[in-house]
């Protein structure tokens, strides 16, 4: 069984421009969670989807916002970057929401410069 | 965000050492999970412990669950040079917004 797949692996953008990460979760896994892992900060919860729906929500501004396909694939978007999002993005598929058994991709280690 | 206290920091031990950490909140879980990050990789579950109380071991990985539910313990024995890497752990309450809280890591090195 394939695992989860995060693309692109790394990115670098500039300030103000936005981005759009693309997740795809196990096969047959429905729940897709975002999380921003930074050194000093460790793993931030971003949002989780479900059935195409946002379940969940972590506090980050508006400028980070995701969906999710009927292919449970996810997409998450941030606008108007700045220095302060480079991190490594994080998804995670589960089976259902709320699971507590959430595998991860490898990341997308984005740089905004 | 909220974070659980997570110690030490970093370890550097000598092959063969046995390793300790462990995991505080000020709130009550009912789930507790031990995850490795490998670099460049994404976090991998090791354990999950589900009961206060509960001791689960996964080859030289141990893992409790504290009977305050408001801690739990990894520890490695005969610890090896494939070790190395950066360890997690998470708490979970159904009632917390169902969202996973994470420690800020342990980073472990093994001298060969």
């Amino acid at each position: 069984k394939a695992g989860v797949t995060q693309t692109p692996r790394y990115l670098i953008k500039t300030r103000g421009q936005q981005v759009t990460l693309s997740c795809s979760p196990i096969s047959g896994h429905r729940s897709v969670s975002w999380y921003q892992q930074t050194p000093g900060q460790g793993l931030q919860f971003l949002f989780e989807y479900f059935s195409e729906t946002q379940r969940n929500k972590g506090n980050f501004p508006g400028r980070f916002s995701g969906r999710q396909f009927s292919n449970s694939r996810s997409e998450m978007n941030v606008s108007t970057l700045e220095l302060g999002d480079s991190a490594l993005y994080l998804c995670a598929s589960s089976p259902r929401t709320g699971s507590t058994e959430a595998f991860f991709g490898q990341g997308t280690r984005l740089t905004v410069v | 965000g909220q974070q659980l206290n997570q110690s030490p920091q970093s370890m550097f031990i000598q092959e063969g050492e046995d390793v300790s950490m462990n995991c505080t909140s000020s709130s009550i879980f009912n789930t507790w999970l031990w995850y490795k990050q490998d670099p460049g990789e994404g976090p991998v579950l090791l354990i999950a412990l589900y009961k206060a109380g509960e001791l689960t071991s996964n080859g030289r990985l141990t893992a409790q669950f504290g009977i305050t539910r408001k801690d739990s313990f990894l520890n490695i024995s005969a610890s090896i040079p494939s070790d190395v890497g950066i360890y997690f752990c998470a708490g979970y309450n159904a009632g917390n917004n169902r969202k996973l809280i994470w420690g800020l890591g342990t980073s472990l090195a093994v001298n060969p």
